[in-house]
Formats: C-alpha cells, sequence, structure tokens
C-alpha cells in the first residue's frame, strides 16, 4: 500500500453509463493528479489539483469530469465514454505542484469501455 | 519529438548480469529526473531519482545524468527475476510545466 488508494479497481461499463473513479490519500499532500496509461504510449496527465483547485486541465474530452472536494479526495466522474477511453487511470500525489521528489501512484484503475 | 524518449525493449539479460536502461529528453531547462519500476497491473513505484550531473548509487541500482546530452540511464547491476518489469524514465522542470513527463518505459526480463 502506497498511502494512495484507489477505488475500483476494475471497471467495465458501457459507452451510456455513468461511473466515477475514486482516489484517497493518506500522506498529507497537497496536490493529486489523475494520469491515463494507454498500451504503448507514455503516461499522459489529464488533470492537476492543488489544495482542492483545478491548476491544470490538457484538453481532456469533457466526458471527464474531475472533483476534487478536499486535499485527500480525488474523483473522475466518467460519462458517455468512448471504446478509445480503455486504459488503466492512475492517481498520484506530491506534497505540492512543485515537488521535485517524485510523486506516489495509486494502484490504478483497470477502465474497459465496451 | 517526444520528450521524453526510451527504447520500449524487451531488453533481455541473464541473471546475474548488468542490465542497462537509457533514456533521452527534449526540453534543457529539466531539472529533475526520475526512474520508476512498474511490474504488470501494478502501479509505477519510485525507485531512483537524480539532479545533478553524474552518477547515483542505491545498492544494485547506479542513476547516471549527462545534462549536456540530455541522458539518463540506470543500470542494474547482479540483475534478478524479480527485476523484470517495466521502467519508465520521467523528467520534471519546474519552471515550466511543473509536471512529470514520462517516457513509454522500457520492458526488462531477466532470464534464469
Amino acid at each position: 500500500e502506497t498511502g494512495v488508494t484507489q477505488t475500483p479497481r476494475h471497471l467495465v461499463m458501457g459507452m451510456t453509463n455513468k461511473k466515477s473513479l475514486k482516489c484517497e490519500q493518506h500522506l498529507g499532500h497537497n496536490a493529486m493528479y489523475w494520469y491515463k496509461q494507454s498500451a504503448k504510449k507514455p503516461l499522459e496527465l489529464m488533470f492537476v489539483y492543488s489544495l482542492e483547485e483545478r491548476v491544470e486541465n490538457n484538453s481532456v474530452p469533457s466526458r471527464f469530469s474531475p472533483e476534487c472536494p478536499n486535499s485527500s479526495h480525488l474523483f473522475l466522474h466518467l460519462h458517455t465514454l468512448q471504446p478509445e477511453d480503455s486504459a488503466l487511470y492512475l492517481c498520484a500525489s506530491s506534497q505540492n505542484t512543485r515537488d521535485v521528489y517524485g510523486y506516489t501512484f495509486g494502484s490504478g484503475t483497470r477502465l474497459t469501455v465496451v | 519529438q517526444k520528450e521524453v524518449e526510451q527504447n520500449s525493449g524487451p531488453l533481455s539479460v541473464p541473471e546475474g548480469a548488468i542490465a542497462s536502461l537509457n533514456c533521452t529528453y527534449s526540453d534543457r531547462g529539466s531539472q529533475s529526473f526520475f526512474w520508476y519500476r512498474q511490474y504488470s497491473g501494478k502501479s509505477p513505484e519510485l525507485i531512483m531519482s537524480i539532479y545533478s550531473n553524474g552518477d547515483k548509487e542505491d545498492g544494485r541500482f547506479t542513476a547516471q545524468l549527462n545534462k549536456a546530452s540530455q541522458y539518463v540511464s540506470l543500470l542494474i547491476r547482479d540483475s534478478q527475476p524479480s527485476d523484470s518489469a517495466t521502467y519508465l524514465c520521467a523528467v520534471y522542470n519546474t519552471g515550466t510545466a511543473s509536471k512529470l513527463t514520462f517516457g513509454t518505459g522500457t520492458r526488462l526480463q531477466v532470464t534464469l
């Protein structure tokens, strides 16, 4: 256990469904991130939150909607996804957005869109 | 040009040998460099960080950085089957995007 917990571990959803991914960190960090990992592609940064405020959104389609109610919790709300959205979604946290010591990742949610 | 480039592999080395993993990056202003290990189906785990030119050793792992050549490498001595994983190179520039940029990773296979 890294101190960053993601649920669910696996998710299969239809293109018309609405679901949410949850991330919780117990490290006292102030920054949280959503990354997408697809086969044979680098980790793609999706969203960055610093002290519950979104500080970066890397041109992610609106079918992905993040929410950060407090510095320990991060959600990714999903609706009307496409099959190409199937991937491993990783949450990470760091002390702050200028933390040069690297990020701590959660175990990820393996998402399959059918 | 990709921001962080790695050979996807697989890199196959026999048990006990030295594994050499390489990474090049395009942003000359990058300041911090990391190696993450990712086992199949698991999340990335930070194993090494390096911030200045030269070598940094930690157990069987040695990270090497050459900022002039924009090159960072990871050496694994006495490779073990448990080292078989994908190794991700990540680069950080606090001055621009303030984010970690990852390579695609190199898959390492240590054979018996």
